[in-house]
């Protein structure tokens, strides 16, 4: 079976732009959470998303948003980009919507540079 | 809040000798405890996971007990080999109806031949 699927692997943008990354689940999951991950730091909690809702969300600012689709793959949009967005996002997908069972399995990453 | 502490690295040492990493946590509820390792370019990947106090996870050789009494998560393998370069996250999740994972700064792992 795949695992969880993100794209593009890699993008460039400049200050002020918008982007949109994308994953896909694994086939049967039906949660997915975004981390940011910063050069050199522990992958930070931006949103979890399961059947559709935001469950979720962690402490960054409102130009990062994201949605679900009835397909369950999600999107992860920023808005108006910093030079400080720049870093890997990572998506994870998880069976259940949280407790003790709930694992999550995390994709490759979009490796995101903003200049 | 919750919080992860890691010992910083970079850990160095040769092939076959005995691992520790230190994983310290901090935490209001019951959480799980978990260890995932980030190879070079590639995303995490869970390397083994406890849920409850006095539960061992493993996997790989490489195993972390889940210590209440101390907060510690410590992750062990008797012999290292060089392919276990990478980094490696101790990470916490509270049992809640939000599924937020809190990680650990992360430990760079290398082993020399």
């Amino acid at each position: 079976d795949a695992g969880v699927t993100q794209s593009p692997t890699h993008l460039i943008k400049t200050r002020g732009q918008h982007v949109t990354l994308r994953c896909s689940p694994i086939s049967g999951h039906k949660s997915v959470s975004w981390y940011q991950q910063v050069l050199g730091q522990g992958p930070q909690f931006i949103f979890q998303y399961y059947e559709k809702e935001e469950r979720g969300r962690g402490n960054f600012p409102d130009r990062f948003s994201a949605r679900q689709f009835p397909n369950y793959s999600s999107e992860l949009n920023v808005n108006a980009l910093l030079l400080g967005d720049s870093a890997l996002y990572l998506c994870a997908s998880s069976l259940l919507a949280s407790g003790g069972q709930e694992t999550q399995y995390f994709g490759p990453g979009t490796r995101l540079l903003v200049l | 809040g919750d919080s992860v502490t890691q010992m910083e690295g970079p850990v160095t040492l040769s092939e076959e000798a005995f691992l520790t990493i230190n994983c310290t946590y901090t935490a209001t509820g019951y959480p799980s405890l978990f260890w995932y390792v980030q190879y070079p370019g590639e995303g995490l990947q869970l390397l083994l996971k406890a849920t409850k106090a006095d539960d061992k996870g493993s996997n790989k050789g490489f195993e972390a007990t889940y210590r209440k009494e101390t907060t510690s998560f410590h992750l062990e393998k008797g012999s290292v080999q060089v392919s276990d370069s990478a980094v490696y996250f101790c990470a916490l999740k509270e049992n809640s109806s939000a599924s937020k994972i809190i990680f650990g700064s992360g430990t760079r792992l290398s082993i020399r031949p």
